[in-house]
């Protein structure tokens, strides 16, 4: 079964700062891989995606991701985080291999990121 | 583009009562709508898959009579918590995907529920 791995429960940065945020993933196939955000109360806003190809993945809001295949890793990155980007960030592998849990995303624990001004 | 909205987004009613969310994509025809349910503090967890047209398919542990689920349109899928109790408070959330599962998901904002 597949499954994601998110290690770090909490990250608090300083407005400014870089930003990468964990996510190791088991799955035994290529994987269908996702980050969300999500801010108090509200649904997920995708951030960006991967199916295949180019192995660093450009999102919204300045946000990037690189697939490594080697280490089952997805980590997000941003270069300098804004204030804005306070909230909790999911990260999700898509199962594309058939069968019963086809098309089903199964979620990370998530990561609160806390920004200090 | 691709925008869900849920709705309500918060209620609150007393035990016993039955309460219907609603799901729908605003801009484009969802072949596939997802209900998850998410505790504080902890991933989402899925509830079931719906495909316009068929049954929902539940996963293991979830109560098919408990939590009903309609998916009548391309664009519309309702959960309905039958008889709720407390222990069915907790935020509900939908998603809906275009075709095929290279696709994302698009979630909606989620609703509030808190039963008396």
């Amino acid at each position: 079964a597949q499954s994601v791995t998110q290690p770090d429960i909490h990250i608090t940065v300083s407005e400014g700062a870089s930003l990468e945020l964990r996510c190791n993933y088991s799955y035994g196939a290529t994987p269908y891989l996702f980050w969300y955000v999500q801010s108090p109360g509200q649904g997920l806003q995708l951030l960006l995606k991967y199916f295949s190809g180019d192995t660093l993945v450009q999102g919204i809001k300045g946000f990037e991701a690189e697939f490594k295949r080697s280490q089952s890793s997805f980590n997000l990155r941003k270069p300098s985080v804004h204030w804005s980007d306070a909230a909790e960030y999911f990260c999700a592998v898509g199962d594309n291999a058939g069968g019963t849990s086809y098309g089903k995303l199964t979620f990370g624990q998530g990561t609160i990121l806390t920004v200090h001004p | 583009g691709a925008v869900v909205s849920q709705h309500p987004s918060r209620v609150i009613c007393k035990s016993g009562t039955s309460v219907k969310i609603e799901c729908r994509s605003l801009d484009f025809q969802a072949t596939t709508m997802f209900w998850y349910r998410q505790f504080p503090k902890q991933s989402l967890m899925l509830m079931a898959t719906s495909n316009e047209g068929s049954k929902a398919t539940y996963e293991q542990g979830v109560e098919k009579d408990k939590f009903l689920i309609n998916h009548a349109s391309l664009t519309l899928s309702t959960l309905t918590v039958t008889s709720a109790h407390p222990e069915d408070s907790s935020f509900y959330i939908c998603s809906a995907r275009v075709g095929r599962v290279n696709q994302p998901q698009h979630f909606g904002d989620g609703t509030r529920l808190s039963i008396l």
